[in-house]
């Protein structure tokens, strides 16, 4: 069946420009995470969606960073006035339950670039 | 608060030798533990994982692990290292019922050479 899926795969914006990027998750999963990858920090996590509940925004970096996750399914993650130090790789997880015994089905990524 | 440690950013084996990649944590609750791997531009594909029960976990390609509580450790191991095993392992950490989020490794990168 079909993974999860990111778009876009790569995306180039300037300093201070509002970026959106996408997951959608493995259909029927109800759990879905959204981690970034960089070079200095390495895989951080940044918000956890879980059905209907009140997401887990802990992992958010600052207020610049929201994410909403429509009919739990699709997530878009949007970063206000982006930064160069914004610039990474932004990982999507889908994982069928609230059970963290569960895997997490990882995404190919969104690669952001600053400039 | 939990956290991992991943002994060794860089491992490089012979074709046919013997793979060990470590990994240690930290936990003050009962700890779920996976491996993951990464092969270049592509997400994260789970290995194994130890929830609970045996201890020696076996995964895909080969690969498998042991958890060891009095060691706090979670180390991969492959009896013999394939040129396609050239990749990125992570080790993670998740908690108990409502701790979702994995905590993740530095991460080890593997190379394999003839």
């Amino acid at each position: 069946g079909a993974g999860v899926s990111q778009s876009p795969s790569n995306k180039v914006t300037e300093k201070g420009k509002d970026v959106e990027l996408r997951c959608d998750p493995i259909s029927g999963h109800t759990a879905l995470y959204w981690y970034r990858q960089s070079l200095g920090q390495g895989l951080e996590f940044l918000i956890y969606f879980q059905g209907n509940s009140a997401p887990d925004k802990s992992g958010l970096p600052s207020d610049r960073f929201s994410a909403e996750r429509t009919g739990g399914s699709v997530s878009t993650l949007t970063i206000q006035r982006t930064q160069q130090e914004d610039s990474a790789v932004y990982l999507c997880a889908s994982s069928p339950s609230r059970d963290n015994t569960d895997t997490q089905y990882f995404g190919p990524g969104t690669r952001l670039t600053v400039l | 608060a939990q956290s991992v440690t991943q002994l060794g950013s860089h491992v490089s084996v012979s074709e046919g030798a013997l793979v060990l990649l470590r990994c240690n944590y930290s936990s003050s609750v009962p700890p779920y533990l996976f491996w993951y791997v990464q092969y270049p531009n592509q997400g994260l594909q789970l290995l194994l994982k130890y929830t609970t029960g045996a201890t020696l976990v076996k995964g895909i390609n080969g690969f498998e692990a042991e958890f060891k509580k009095s060691e706090t450790s979670f180390h991969l191991t492959k009896p013999s290292a394939h040129m396609s095993d050239a990749a990125e392992y992570f080790c993670a950490v998740s908690g108990p019922r409502g701790y979702n989020k994995l905590i993740f490794g530095a991460g080890t990168r593997l190379a394999v050479h003839p």
